[in-house]
């Protein structure tokens, strides 16, 4: 079974809509990161949280809320849903106690298109 | 602030061609750094990492050295295969404690048979 699940996988909505992204996982990390992939921008941090009361803005919040439900939940709010926001997003996570390297493992990603 | 900046691509290969990557970064104090790969359809999959200066990460064939002098992580496999098309990611994260990851744009991989 997958360590980093994301839902939906895919998902078309419309401008305006209220969207929610979730992830789960099972690895027992602390450290929890959602990204959005656009095509030759690489990945950019949206918001991460360290634990469950600890959440913070990333490099591009604007647009998006999240709520950390549990140390195994994360998920990702589009409170009102516009086309640019047409992306791959990718939820990770990392284990602070992993030494040096601040390796992220990554779920399989959420394709949204808003119409 | 950090950066990472890699070769554009595409890059397109035939089977049993040599590869290299280009990457090389901007960051302060002594940052770890990773090669992902991402596969049609898929997430992105840690495929090697270095965490100090010399350091040579390594995994199914591909090899990056750490080069501190000339800020440099290049990626290189010395014979490519198709399964190998995807797109590869470096990434560096500040070291100890941080929690950030910067990622660089990406390069598409395409091998021909």
């Amino acid at each position: 079974d997958a360590d980093v699940t994301q839902t939906p996988r895919n998902r078309i909505t419309k401008t305006g809509k209220r969207i929610m992204l979730e992830c789960s996982q099972t690895k027992g990390h602390d450290r929890m990161y959602w990204y959005r992939q656009d095509p030759g921008l690489g990945l950019r941090l949206i918001y991460y949280s360290f634990d469950v009361k600890d959440i913070n803005k990333g490099e591009i919040s604007d647009g998006y809320s999240v709520s950390r439900q549990a140390q195994a939940k994360f998920s990702l709010s589009l409170e009102s849903a516009i086309p640019n926001q047409t992306a791959l997003y990718f939820c990770a996570t990392s284990d602070p106690t992993s030494g040096a390297a601040n390796e992220q493992f990554f779920g399989p990603g959420t394709r949204l298109t808003v119409l | 602030g950090n950066s990472v900046t890699q070769m554009e691509g595409p890059v397109t290969l035939s089977e049993e061609a040599f590869l290299t990557i280009n990457c090389t970064y901007t960051a302060t104090g002594y940052p770890s750094l990773f090669w992902y790969v991402q596969y049609p359809g898929e997430g992105l999959q840690l495929l090697l990492k270095a965490t100090k200066a010399d350091d040579k990460g390594s995994n199914k064939g591909f090899e990056a050295t750490y080069r501190k002098e000339t800020t440099s992580f290049h990626l290189e496999k010395g014979s490519v295969q198709v399964s190998d098309s995807a797109v590869y990611f470096c990434a560096l994260s500040s070291g100890a404690g941080s929690y950030q990851l910067t990622f660089g744009k990406g390069t598409k991989l395409s091998v021909i048979p």
